[in-house]
């Protein structure tokens, strides 16, 4: 069965710390990716997503992902956070064929401290 | 154009009774999803509808829960005889299209609380 993984459950940075959080998926065939973001007491949000071309993505608010199909990861980076960057990060993953049925990881909590 | 709508956004319920949640999808969106998040969890699939119809319910447990998306009106997730282990985030997400290009967009979800 199709499974993502998100290694790092809770990360602290300071402000102005570079951020890179893990994802890895297992699945052999063609994927699509996505990065959620939740903020504290908001619904998810679209960060970014990969189908096909550039592996490397660019989402909002400054955040990019690699998609790197040898090691079946999507690693998702910003090279400064920030204060209001504190939420909860979530990879997915849905297959390429039939109804877009999200398969999530189970989220990193990220703490910015000012 | 608002977004999607679920509510209650939270919703108390005693062992036995029954819980349901509503979900009113994007303007323009045939597709629901329905997803739960434990918790400490990622959030897991539940069941996909299309209006009047159950596409795939495969994440659904087999007792208790159904769901249903009418011709009109919202979407709703129907918890009967709740238990303790249902207490969750439970999530809805649209999408315009069956097409595997398509976005989900979440609404703000339904805390359920089961004491």
């Amino acid at each position: 069965a199709q499974s993502v993984s998100q290694h790092n459950h809770h990360v602290i940075l300071s402000e102005a710390a570079s951020l890179e959080l893990g994802c890895n998926y297992s699945y052999g065939g063609t994927v699509n990716l996505f990065w959620y973001v939740q903020y504290p007491g908001q619904h998810l949000q679209l960060l970014l997503k990969y189908f096909s071309g550039d592996p490397l993505v660019k989402g909002i608010k400054g955040f990019e992902a690699e998609f790197i199909k040898s090691k079946f990861s999507f690693n998702l980076r910003k090279p400064s956070v920030q204060w209001s960057d504190t939420a909860e990060y979530f990879c997915a993953v849905t297959r390429n064929t039939g109804f877009q049925k999200l398969v999530f990881g189970t989220g990193t909590r990220l703490l910015v401290s000012p | 154009n608002a977004g999607v709508m679920q509510n209650p956004r939270h919703l108390v319920r005693r062992r036995g009774q029954e819980a349901r949640l509503r979900c009113s999808p994007m303007k323009g969106h045939s597709h629901v999803y329905w997803y739960r998040q434990l918790p400490e969890e990622g959030l897991k699939f539940m069941v996909y509808l299309q209006k009047e119809n159950i596409i795939d319910e495969s994440g659904m447990p087999k007792e208790r829960f159904s769901a249903e998306f009418p011709k009109e009106g919202p979407s709703i997730l129907r918890i009967q005889q709740v238990v303790r282990g249902d207490s969750a985030a439970y999530f809805c997400a649209s999408s315009p299209l069956q097409d595997k290009q398509e976005t989900q967009y979440f609404g703000p979800g339904t805390r359920l609380l089961v004491l």
